[in-house]
């Protein structure tokens, strides 16, 4: 089974400034997709950029983008010109590509991060 | 465009209770799933259903059961209503696998067990 580890509870920034949250995943897989959701306080699971395993060039999504190695099952997220609004709960999520599992979600325990003005 | 929507957002229920979780889609999704994220943790898989009239087991199954009669529907059911099961459940739903579709979420049903 595959499991997903998010080995920073909290981490906090200032505004403006740049912050990397980590995330490595253990799977014996070679195709798969990874992604990252936000949850605010709101609750809601919100998408923030994904990753396709066979693709080498990493994901951007505005401020947000993601450093993809393959070899060392690593999926970190960076967030650039932190905003008060990106304060929330981040979830690395992995999803494997299989036909037979369902499109499933695994989880990490998710990292809280702070955004300090 | 509703997308996924959970019913009721909050629920207080008495140990031995049973209530019906409900988690209706309007995308036409034919995959849908359970999850419950306990406080300070990430979400686990209950169940899950691949289309109408299939469902399978997650990682945490016991003490719930599905069913998915439609495409749209998929309610979560507690039978026996236990202290170890005040979460948060989300329902979600995607369109397929073998591309980067994500899974959508409703806003969630705080459910206490008291």
């Amino acid at each position: 089974a595959q499991t997903v580890t998010q080995s920073q509870p909290e981490m906090s920034v200032q505004e403006a400034e740049t912050v990397t949250l980590s995330c490595t995943y253990d799977t014996s897989e070679s195709d798969y997709y990874l992604f990252w959701y936000k949850q605010p306080p709101s609750r809601q699971m919100i998408l923030v950029i994904r990753q396709e395993a066979y693709k080498q060039q990493n994901a951007t999504e505005n401020r947000f983008s993601v450093n993809f190695q393959k070899a060392a099952k690593s999926f970190s997220l960076k967030i650039s010109d932190s905003q008060l609004g990106d304060a929330a709960m981040y979830f690395c999520a992995y999803r494997s590509a299989r036909e037979t599992s369902g499109s499933r979600l695994t989880f990490g325990e998710g990292t809280q991060l702070t955004v300090n003005p | 465009n509703a997308g996924v929507t959970q019913t009721p957002k909050f629920r207080i229920l008495k140990i031995g209770q049973s209530m019906t979780l409900q988690c209706t889609q309007d995308m036409n999704h034919n995959y849908m799933y359970w999850y419950r994220q306990d406080p300070g943790m990430g979400l686990k898989l209950i169940y899950y259903s691949v289309g109408a009239g299939i469902t399978d087991k997650g990682e945490v199954p016991n003490g719930y059961n599905v069913s998915r009669s439609t495409t749209e529907d998929f309610p979560l059911r507690l039978e026996l209503a236990a202290p170890s099961q005040t979460s948060v459940y989300f329902c979600a739903s995607s369109y397929s696998i073998g591309s980067l579709a994500p899974q959508h979420f409703g806003d969630g049903t705080r459910l206490s067990i008291l």
